[in-house]
């Protein structure tokens, strides 16, 4: 059975310095991955995806992931952090499959906060 | 397109009563789910259908809830008799396929008194 898992409730970073959300996953075949941000009051927002290709993903609000398959994890990163970064972020994950029946699991949310 | 709607935004109601969330998926996508987000258990999916068929209902939590896609723009969840247990916001969300990125709508905070 696939699983995702982010270990971190909560990361603080002052804003400037580099930021990283970690997750991991567990899935029998290939994986697609996924993070998401939600904002308060908010759903949740599409920030990148990991299908094939280069590990290292670039998407939105200038936020990237490194695909690591040997370590099954999936970091989001960003070289320098915005108080307007302070989320909730969500990793997802599936197993690419050839199957209708095959859908998305979401970690349990890692709060990140941005100090000025 | 307007994104994905859904409606109520926030609703109140006392133990007993029944409640429908509305939700309106964007055009051309084949799959629709509903999910459940409350601060104990996280974000959790309840039920997701493709091409208005119910695909997997394991997240259902029990025979209060059913959710129906009469057609490919409208979806209900349904809760009769709500619970106190039930508050929570509950998210709609669609996508082409499973393997691409679901667009969420803004959700609906329910308040079971």
């Amino acid at each position: 059975a696939q699983s995702v898992a982010q270990p971190e409730d909560q990361v603080n970073v002052a804003e400037g310095n580099p930021l990283t959300v970690k997750c991991t996953y567990s899935v029998s075949g290939n994986p697609y991955l996924f993070w998401y941000v939600q904002y308060p009051n908010r759903g949740l927002q599409f920030l990148l995806k990991y299908i094939t290709g280069d590990n290292l993903v670039k998407g939105s609000y200038g936020f990237e992931a490194e695909f690591n398959k040997s370590q099954t994890s999936f970091h989001l990163k960003k070289p320098s952090a915005l108080v307007s970064d302070s989320a909730l972020y969500f990793c997802a994950v599936r197993e690419e499959e050839y199957s209708s029946a095959s859908k998305i699991i979401f970690g349990s949310g890692t709060r990140l906060s941005i100090r000025p | 397109d307007a994104g994905v709607i859904q409606s109520p935004r926030h609703e109140v109601t006392e133990m007993g009563q029944e409640v429908t969330l509305r939700c309106k998926p964007i055009s051309g996508h084949d799959y629709l789910f509903w999910y459940r987000q409350t601060m104990m258990r996280g974000l959790e999916l309840l039920i997701y259908f493709n091409n208005n068929v119910p695909i997997d209902d394991s997240g259902m939590p029990e025979d209060r809830f059913s959710a129906k896609m009469p057609n490919a723009s409208f979806s209900t969840l349904k809760i009769q008799p709500s619970e106190p247990r039930d508050s929570a916001v509950y998210f709609c969300a669609s996508s082409l396929t499973t393997r691409r990125e679901q667009f969420f709508g803004p959700g609906t905070r329910l308040t079971v008194l």
